[in-house]
């Protein structure tokens, strides 16, 4: 069964600074999504980004990046230039490509930002 | 709606009682999932329906905890018998199922608190 690991609960980045989330998965297949979801305290879960296992390049979004190493199944997400509004619960996830299976969340990162 | 519907967003029972929450989700939407998340928690899979197959009910809780899907419409999920423990924000989520995305919608949740 696949899994989703996140080593960081809780991390802090001073504004206009740059932070990393770590993120790890563990899966036997080839082909999947991944993801980082941010709930801020409204609690309205949002997607920040989403990555296609079988593309070679690190998907970005504006401020935010991922470094996706298949490999080492490892999926860190990358805020630049931080502000206020990104800090919130950051919950990496898992998803078979095939539509017919459930997504699995990651405990999840709570992100201050320090003015 | 354009989004994924949850009501009631707050409900307040007493313990033993049956509540009922309901998910509207986003239109041609044909996976649809729900989570539980306690407080300061991730998010705990509970059921996921895709299409006309037969539901992934691997993630509820006990019996007491059980869910209905019309379709690919509204979803209702039931607790019987509520305990203290029940306590927390149920989160209904969407998506397309094959050749989409992959990328889940969620609604606002419902926040159960049971006194």
């Amino acid at each position: 069964a696949q899994t989703v690991t996140q080593s960081q609960p809780e991390m802090s980045v001073q504004e206009a600074e740059t932070v990393t989330l770590s993120c790890t998965y563990d899966t036997s297949e080839s082909d999947y999504y991944l993801f980082w979801y941010k709930q801020p305290p409204s609690r309205q879960m949002i997607l920040v980004i989403r990555q296609e296992a079988y593309k070679q390049q690190n998907a970005t979004e504006n401020r935010f990046s991922v470094n996706f190493q298949k490999a080492a199944k490892s999926f860190s997400l990358k805020i630049s230039d931080s502000q206020l509004g990104d800090a919130a619960m950051y919950f990496c996830a898992y998803r078979s490509p095939f539509g017919g299976d459930k997504v699995i969340f990651g405990p999840g990162t709570s992100l201050s930002v320090i003015p | 709606g354009a989004g994924v519907s949850q009501s009631p967003s707050n409900k307040v029972t007493e313990k033993g009682k049956d509540v009922e929450l309901r998910c509207d989700p986003i239109s041609g939407h044909t996976a649809l999932y729900w989570y539980r998340q306690r407080l300061g928690q991730g998010l705990e899979f509970l059921i996921y329906f895709q299409g006309n197959s037969a539901p992934d009910k691997s993630g509820l809780p006990s019996d007491r905890f059980s869910a209905e899907r019309t379709g690919e419409s509204v979803s209702t999920l039931t607790i019987q018998r509520t305990q203290q423990e029940d306590s927390a924000v149920y989160l209904c989520a969407s998506s397309f199922g094959l050749g989409g995305t992959g990328e889940l919608f969620f609604g606002e949740g419902s926040r159960l608190t049971v006194l």
